[in-house]
């Protein structure tokens, strides 16, 4: 157990639907990862927030927000849904977001939109 | 980050080390090589990371060439558990969370 937790653990939903991933940090980690895994593409950095900034963006979809809540939890934020974006969601966190840190990672979230 | 190069797929059979290759050529000064493995669908876990020592874990060992432009990582006595993808990543200072997961080698343990 990382000690991230992600909710909900599978999620399915229609095209144009919109849907929110959840995440808790590990206790007293200040720093959020959210990355999407598709059998395509591969694990890809959608966004990082340090103590409720954002700190770096990677490929995320306009579609797609996030955001770190003052108690530290983050939610991703997927609207205007499309086949595509069926995939595992992880979130990480770390304690500082530092590049010499290790990321724990949670379970995910399996995303079907059908 | 500079990229790296990893074999696709490796076999190991139970109890033998397993040695995992990554090459990083285009490595700078300050980047770190960090080892990750993602067992069928569950999160990615650290393994272990390093600047230029090797380095030593309750998991593996990672060796570092003295260039840095190659990496091996070690799991000393594999197990069935053991079987998953393994990422080799680069990570600079200025990546801040932007670990670049490639394809990653995939490895199986056979008893």
């Amino acid at each position: 157990d990382s000690g991230v937790t992600q909710t909900p653990k599978h999620l399915i939903t229609a095209t144009g639907q919109r849907v929110t991933l959840r995440c808790s940090p590990r206790s007293g980690d200040l720093s959020v990862y959210w990355y999407q895994q598709s059998l395509d593409q591969g694990l890809q950095f959608l966004i990082q927030y340090y103590n409720g900034e954002e700190r770096a963006k990677g490929n995320i979809l306009e579609r797609f927000s996030a955001q770190q809540f003052p108690d530290l939890h983050s939610e991703l934020n997927l609207s205007s849904l499309e086949l595509g974006d069926s995939a595992l969601y992880f979130c990480a966190s770390s304690v500082l977001g530092q590049p010499d840190e290790k990321l724990f990672f949670g379970s995910g979230t399996q995303l079907s939109v059908l | 980050d500079a990229k790296t190069t990893q074999p696709p797929s490796m076999d190991c059979a139970e109890g033998r080390a397993a040695n995992l290759p990554c090459n990083h050529s285009t490595i700078s000064g300050n980047e770190y090589v960090y080892w990750y493995r993602q067992i069928h669908s569950q999160g990615p876990q650290y393994i272990i990371h390093g600047l230029k020592n090797n380095e030593t874990n309750e998991m593996a060992s990672l060796i570092i060439t003295e260039d840095r432009k190659s990496s091996t990582l070690i799991l000393p006595h594999a197990t069935l558990r053991d079987t998953a993808v393994y990422y080799c990543i680069v990570r600079g200072a200025d990546s801040w969370g932007k670990l670049q997961f490639g394809a990653g080698t995939q490895v199986v343990v056979t008893p």
